[in-house]
């Protein structure tokens, strides 16, 4: 069964910067992207960003170049969103996602989601 | 970016009834197209892809046609675990885009 268990999220500043972790199992996360997904409280989904299998190629929305990193870890089999000088704007829940091999860009599964809070 | 226009915004249905929920695409996309359904406090979730095709799981009252720039959703024999949000979303370039949503409510 594919799971995909986020940690981290919470209350920051503006200015201020927190790292989202993605854990996944029950397939073979070496072999597919990822990304992170946001939707705003009440909005829509807005795709954030996306990392190849290898790590070696990331991919953001204009609105966060610059801004937020992603990454991998293959032996931990795990995702990460790092948001530096995050705003009021970047408020959301965060999900992570699985791509398929072959598209990078359908999100077969899910995370849970971790809410992220910009506020002074 | 490709624009994603879904309609209606929101429906009130009764139990037992069939909708349908269309998404246009800004210019063509193939049968890249995915929907997703998402219920209140939680993740999305996938019922569709590549426009037509059911994922494991998702029960048979689902369906998707379409190619190009025009795709439905149809449920029919609409049940009360239905009541959700859902959207449709483009993979076909990028960067990948998503309609506004359709919330389903109960009459």
């Amino acid at each position: 069964e594919v799971q995909l268990l986020q940690s981290g999220g919470g209350l920051v500043q503006p200015g201020g910067s927190l790292r989202l972790s993605c854990a996944a199992s029950g397939f073979t996360f070496s072999n597919c992207p990822m990304s992170w997904v946001r939707q705003a409280p009440g909005k829509g989904l807005e795709w954030v960003s996306a990392v190849s299998p290898t790590g070696g190629s990331t991919y953001y929305t204009d609105s966060v170049k610059g801004r937020f990193t992603i990454s991998r870890d293959n032996s931990k089999s795990t995702v990460y969103l790092q948001l530096d000088s995050l705003r009021a704007e970047d408020t959301a829940a965060y999900y992570c996602a699985k791509g398929e091999v072959g598209a990078t860009y359908y999100f077969d599964h899910w995370g849970q989601g971790t809410l992220v809070s910009v506020s002074s | 970016d490709i624009q994603m226009a879904q309609s209606p915004s929101s429906l009130s249905a009764s139990v037992g009834d069939t909708v349908t929920i269309t998404c246009r695409a800004s210019q063509g996309i193939s049968n890249h197209l995915a929907w997703f359904q998402q219920k209140p406090g939680k993740a999305p979730k996938s019922l569709i892809y590549s426009a037509s095709i059911l994922e494991s799981g998702v029960p048979s009252n689902f369906s998707g046609s379409g190619s190009g720039t025009y795709f439905t959703l149809t449920i029919t024999s609409l049940q009360p675990e239905d009541l959700a949000t859902y959207y449709c979303q483009q993979y076909y370039s990028y960067p990948p885009t998503f309609g506004g949503g359709t919330k389903v409510e109960f009459k």
